[in-house]
């Protein structure tokens, strides 16, 4: 079984300052780890993914995030924050060996970008 | 039409209307998805079609009946809702098997109020 939490429904950023989402997964085989962004009124838009490859990855936007599995995290950070970041925020976790659409996704955050 | 398309965009319907929502996919893929979006709910799969297999969430009720006539097109149709199904319903795709990354392809949602 595969879980994903997410550490803070809703974070509030100045514009310009450094953004960090955080996520903490669970999975007892390899993970594929996955940020997905979405627009009021919009379906979800995929950031960035970790399949098993490079642990520090670069998505959209300007958004990065590295997989870290001794702290079963994956955490997604942007150096300076915009205000079109503002949106909500979707950690999901799925794996090779099952249908590997079939994703587990944690219950959102939602970041707030201050003038 | 590229992407992932959804119709109708909203939809307002009684509790004894029949109406169905509809999915396109243009990305070649073999397996297509709903979730339901609620407010303050994580997001939930309802269904899956994966290389013409159907998957169920056994906790989505028999007044959601899903339909997809092939690899492109996927329905679902609705009977005797609920106020409490007046949600965002998405559809998603994604290629499973061999190039499978696990990466969801979403359509920007079919917004539903059941009065």
């Amino acid at each position: 079984a595969q879980s994903v939490t997410q550490l803070g429904s809703h974070v509030s950023v100045s514009e310009g300052a450094l953004v960090l989402l955080r996520c903490n997964y669970s999975s007892s085989v390899p993970p594929y780890l996955f940020w997905y962004v979405q627009y009021p009124n919009q379906g979800l838009q995929l950031l960035l993914k970790y399949t098993s490859a490079a642990t520090l990855v670069k998505g959209i936007n300007g958004f990065e995030a590295e997989f870290k599995k001794s702290e079963t995290s994956f955490h997604l950070t942007k150096p300076s924050a915009h205000m079109s970041d503002a949106a909500e925020y979707f950690c999901a976790v799925s794996d090779q060996y099952t249908n590997a659409g079939k994703s587990t996704f944690g219950d959102g955050t939602t970041l707030t970008v201050k003038p | 039409e590229t992407g992932v398309t959804q119709t109708p965009r909203h939809l307002v319907m009684g509790m004894t209307n029949k109406k169905s929502l509809k999915c396109e996919q243009h990305l070649g893929h073999n397996a297509m998805y709903w979730y339901k979006q609620s407010a303050k709910k994580p997001l939930e799969l309802m269904f899956v079609y994966s290389l013409e297999e159907r998957v169920e969430n056994n906790s989505v009720p028999s007044r959601f009946s899903p339909e997809c006539p092939n690899s492109s097109h996927l329905f679902l149709h609705l009977h005797t809702l609920q106020p409490e199904d007046s949600a965002l319903y998405l559809c998603a795709s994604s290629q499973v098997g061999q190039w499978d990354t696990g990466e969801l392809f979403f359509g920007e949602g079919s917004r539903l109020t059941v009065l």
